[in-house]
């Protein structure tokens, strides 16, 4: 069975630093992994999805990696802002048993202090 | 386009009761899923489906039930609610996957239903 870690589960940063989310999971036979952003009281928003050929994907400030063989990925965030403060999540959508599925992390809540 | 929506944002029910939270999406997607977020657990996928009239399901589908009469709408029926089934209901959406590079796209979530079950 497919298991997805996100480590911290919570992080706090300055205004301005750039930082790095970590997801892990551990069926490296995955179709995609999607990031994803969730206010609080809110539903999901989709930020990236990185298909399993695919090393990364970019959009304006976010940078997500993704290292199959290794069970692993990254979510990148230059120049951090108060606005970005939300939970992250990560999901992966396997191959097989549970494909067209996605299973969750369950989030790193990320504050940036003005 | 209003893209997924769910009706009611909020409900509180006694434990025994019924009630229907309805999804509805207006992108044509083939595939629609109802997710429940609990504190500590993440999201975790009750049924889905997969086109109208088909319903699959997921990884907690006990004490639920679920219909998906027309293509746009998908219904999450609680029958007999619980104090365990407290939690906040998100649906999702997304084109069919099978087949190309429509297997890479993305679902897109509603803005989910706080329930609490007395």
């Amino acid at each position: 069975k497919q298991e997805v870690t996100q480590i911290p589960a919570a992080l706090s940063v300055p205004e301005g630093e750039n930082l790095v989310l970590n997801c892990s999971f551990t069926d490296s036979a995955i179709y995609n992994l999607q990031w994803f952003r969730q206010d609080p009281g809110k539903g999901l928003t989709s930020l990236l999805l990185i298909q399993s050929s695919q090393r990364e994907q970019t959009s304006g400030r976010l940078n997500a990696s993704l290292d199959k063989s290794s069970g692993r990925s990254t979510l990148y965030i230059a120049a951090s802002q108060p606005g970005d403060s939300a939970t992250y999540l990560c999901a992966v959508e396997a191959r097989g048993a549970g494909s067209y599925q996605l299973t969750f992390g369950k989030g790193t809540k990320l504050s940036v202090i003005p | 386009n209003a893209g997924v929506t769910q009706t009611p944002k909020f409900r509180v029910l006694k434990t025994g009761q019924s009630m229907t939270l309805l999804c509805a999406q207006d992108m044509n997607h083939e595939y629609m899923y109802w997710y429940r977020q609990d504190p500590g657990m993440g999201l975790r996928l009750i049924h889905y489906s997969v086109g109208e009239g088909t319903t699959a399901k997921g990884e907690v589908p006990d004490g639920y039930n679920v219909s998906r009469l027309k293509k746009q709408n998908f219904l999450l029926g609680l029958e007999s609610a619980a104090p365990s089934q407290t939690s906040v209901y998100f649906c999702a959406s997304r084109r069919d996957p099978r087949g190309g590079r429509a297997r890479y796209n993305e679902q897109f979530f509603g803005p989910g239903t706080r329930l609490t079950v007395l």
